[in-house]
């Protein structure tokens, strides 16, 4: 079984600031590791995944986060808010090593971004 | 080209009628998905059609779902004698299918009232 766990319902954050989104994960062998964002009234969007290598992986829209193996974590950070990076965000886990192909979803994690 | 859609984008229907989603996916994706998102949990992963395979159907909720892909391409989602537990918006993800770390590209949805 697998499953992730966004603990925060909403984060709210100063623009400007940095910003964390935490995901932790629970899988049996080694995890491929997304995170998706949606606006209001549209659908999930790809910001970036981790498959191997560098545990800090960079994506779309100056977002970036770090896989921990040893806390099981996939954090999403940015440097410096926008209030348009205000939606919600959503961690997914998949095994590698399995043919199954859907993805396991965290409860998603409104940010909030004040002006 | 387009990204995948998705019609309705809204349905109000009364308990117990029968509902059709339909989903077109991006064209040249051989992966197509449904998942469930209903107000305040994550993305539920309901059933997985992988070119002229078998689909998984191992998310569906009960005997009452049940879906179709024809040709490869378009796919319908039915929900028989609807309950209000069913209120929900529906997503769909389409993907090349090229290997598990691959993203998932996501419709809009559509949102289903069941009165």
């Amino acid at each position: 079984a697998q499953s992730v766990a966004q603990p925060e319902d909403q984060v709210n954050v100063a623009e400007g600031n940095p910003l964390t989104v935490k995901c932790t994960y629970s899988v049996s062998g080694n995890p491929y590791l997304f995170w998706y964002v949606q606006y209001p009234n549209r659908g999930l969007q790809f910001l970036l995944k981790y498959i191997t290598g560098d545990n800090l992986v960079k994506g779309s829209y100056g977002f970036e986060a770090e896989f921990n193996k040893s806390q099981t974590s996939f954090h999403l950070k940015k440097p410096s808010a926008l209030v348009s990076d205000s939606a919600l965000y959503f961690c997914a886990v998949r095994r590698m090593d399995t043919g199954r192909r859907a993805l396991t979803f965290g409860s998603g994690t409104r940010l909030q971004v004040q002006p | 080209g387009a990204g995948v859609s998705q019609s309705p984008s809204n349905k109000v229907t009364e308990k117990g009628k029968d509902v059709e989603l339909r989903c077109d996916p991006i064209s040249g994706h051989t992966a197509l998905y449904w998942y469930r998102q209903s107000l305040g949990q994550g993305l539920e992963f309901l059933i997985y059609f992988q070119g002229n395979s078998a689909p998984d159907k191992s998310g569906l909720p009960s005997d009452r779902f049940s879906a179709e892909r024809t040709g490869g391409s378009v796919s319908t989602l039915t929900i028989q004698r609807t309950q209000q537990e069913d209120s929900a918006v529906y997503l769909c993800a389409s993907s090349q299918a090229r290997g598990p770390s691959e993203e998932q590209y996501f419709g809009p949805g559509t949102r289903l009232t069941v009165t």
